[in-house]
């Protein structure tokens, strides 16, 4: 049962905008104080950074790709959706409480 | 251009042990920390621990204390991790990354940006 929590799936289609959320799974985790980040692995391939320190882009990373968070939670989003962007998506942070990188469960996106 | 290019792929039997290498190229080795991860078939990703020979520090996920090696070997710039005693439920794809940023010294606040092409090890008796 990991700390963060995705939801396991997300549609769109293409030119929409979706944003695929990840929360703390208990009430006393506080995103305030954390930077989150973001992974993207295409079907069959590594992982890619997508975001980091909550709406950072790394070079290459287009900004059609966006990263926000709140007290509670972090989102992705995704706008103009495109059929490449069908992939998992991974949000993560540095556990203080464990000294170790936690990730959040992970969300399939599918481009309709 | 800058990479990382791991060993291959593994099967071991229960209780044995596995080192897998990442050989890094196009960029000073010991200035960028490197992490370990691992993927089980179908699941979510793990963060095994990382490893800088900036400081010399590294940090192993409590999970794998007492159990995973990191070292590295600065002369032909590649990164080791060693997983002992081996279980069915450590069949995975193992990747190291290498940070995003130079000078880190502790794991925290580094990000997973050079990947390598992932190791399939398969623990089956």
């Amino acid at each position: 049962q990991s700390v963060l929590t995705q939801p396991p799936s997300a549609s769109g289609t293409p030119g929409q905008r979706v944003t695929i959320s990840c929360s703390g799974s208990s009430s006393k985790f506080d995103f305030g104080s954390k930077f989150v980040y973001w992974y993207q692995q295409l079907p069959g391939t590594a992982p890619k950074l997508l975001m980091y320190r909550h709406n950072q882009r790394p070079s290459g990373v287009p900004d059609r790709f966006s990263g926000s968070k709140s007290g509670t939670s972090a989102s992705l989003a995704i706008s103009g959706l495109r059929p490449e962007d069908e992939a998992d998506y991974y949000c993560a942070i540095w556990d203080d409480s464990l000294s170790e990188w936690v990730f959040g469960g992970g969300t399939q996106l599918t481009v309709l | 251009q800058v990479q990382l290019v791991q060993s291959g792929a593994e099967v071991k039997k229960p209780g044995a042990s596995v080192k897998v290498s990442c050989k890094a190229s196009a960029y000073i080795f010991d200035t960028y920390g490197i992490s370990w991860l691992r993927q089980a078939p179908g699941q979510g990703l793990e963060w095994m621990g990382w490893i800088t020979d900036y400081n010399g520090n590294i940090n192993y996920a409590q999970k794998f204390q007492g159990r995973v090696t990191m070292t590295t070997d600065t002369s032909t710039s590649t990164a080791y991790m060693e997983l002992r005693n081996l279980r069915s439920d450590d069949t995975a794809v193992y990747y190291c990354a290498r940070d995003l940023e130079k000078y880190y010294g502790s794991a925290s606040g580094v990000a997973f940006h050079i990947w390598g092409q992932g190791t399939m090890v398969r623990v089956s008796s």
